[in-house]
């Protein structure tokens, strides 16, 4: 089975801070996301990256940044935790496609981490 | 773009009643649908997805999906709720490379 972890299921942090959530898969998959969940939104893409040290912005990606150096490892920062960050963050990871760029025509199952709720006070 | 409406953001129904949850799509190519199920507490878990196969997909805990191009719609349904299908579900759709278009969620409750 694929698993996906994420480094804390609660998170609490000040106005201010640097705040680095983690998340590793363990099926070698070339793409993760990073999503936020919110009430009423649904899930919205912060962040993907379909390879090592590459990222895609997402729909939402200011005040947020993201880190890839390692395959199974896709890192998410806040560089200066705002009050309206507080949410719930979901991490996914799908298999790639055979070439550098992924293809409109194919699609793989995104596996998602439990989540981490951030509160920023 | 792609997008994706839920219709519902709470739905109640009875134990071993039907549970239609609704969900329709805006797409530019040919689509991919899917639906999630998100237990509380948990990550979000595949249920069905329709890849332009046939158009009645069948999925986990006896879910199942229509995909009607008609009516632009990839509406949920049950036959018969049971007190463990009370979760939230998301339709969502191919947003292109790999992405998905997920819609705002609709929280299923099941009554006793």
């Amino acid at each position: 089975d694929v698993k996906v972890t994420q480094s804390s299921r609660y998170l609490v942090k000040r106005t201010g801070e640097k705040v680095f959530l983690e998340c590793v898969q363990d099926m070698d998959h070339e793409n993760m996301f990073w999503y936020r969940q919110d009430p009423g939104l649904g899930l919205r893409l912060i962040y993907f990256s379909y390879d090592v040290k590459m990222k895609e912005k997402g729909d939402i990606p200011e005040g947020y940044s993201v880190s890839r150096e390692k395959k199974e490892r896709f890192s998410l920062i806040l560089e200066s935790a705002s009050t309206n960050q507080t949410s719930m963050y979901l991490c996914a990871s799908s298999r790639g496609t055979s070439f550098s760029r992924p293809l409109l025509s194919s699609y793989n199952e995104q596996f998602f981490g439990p989540g981490t709720r951030l509160t920023v006070l | 773009a792609q997008s994706v409406t839920q219709l519902g953001s709470h739905v109640s129904v009875s134990e071993g009643a039907l549970v239609l949850l609704r969900c329709n799509y805006s797409s530019s190519v040919p689509p991919y649908l899917f639906w999630y199920v998100q237990y509380p507490n948990q990550g979000l878990q595949l249920l069905l997805k329709y890849t332009s196969a046939a158009t009645l997909v069948k999925g986990i805990n006896g879910f199942e999906a229509e995909f009607k191009k008609s009516e632009t719609s990839f509406h949920l349904t049950k036959p018969s709720a049971h007190m463990s299908d009370a979760a939230e579900y998301f339709c969502a759709v191919r947003g292109g490379a790999q992405k998905l278009v997920f819609g705002q969620g609709t929280r299923l409750t099941i009554n006793p």
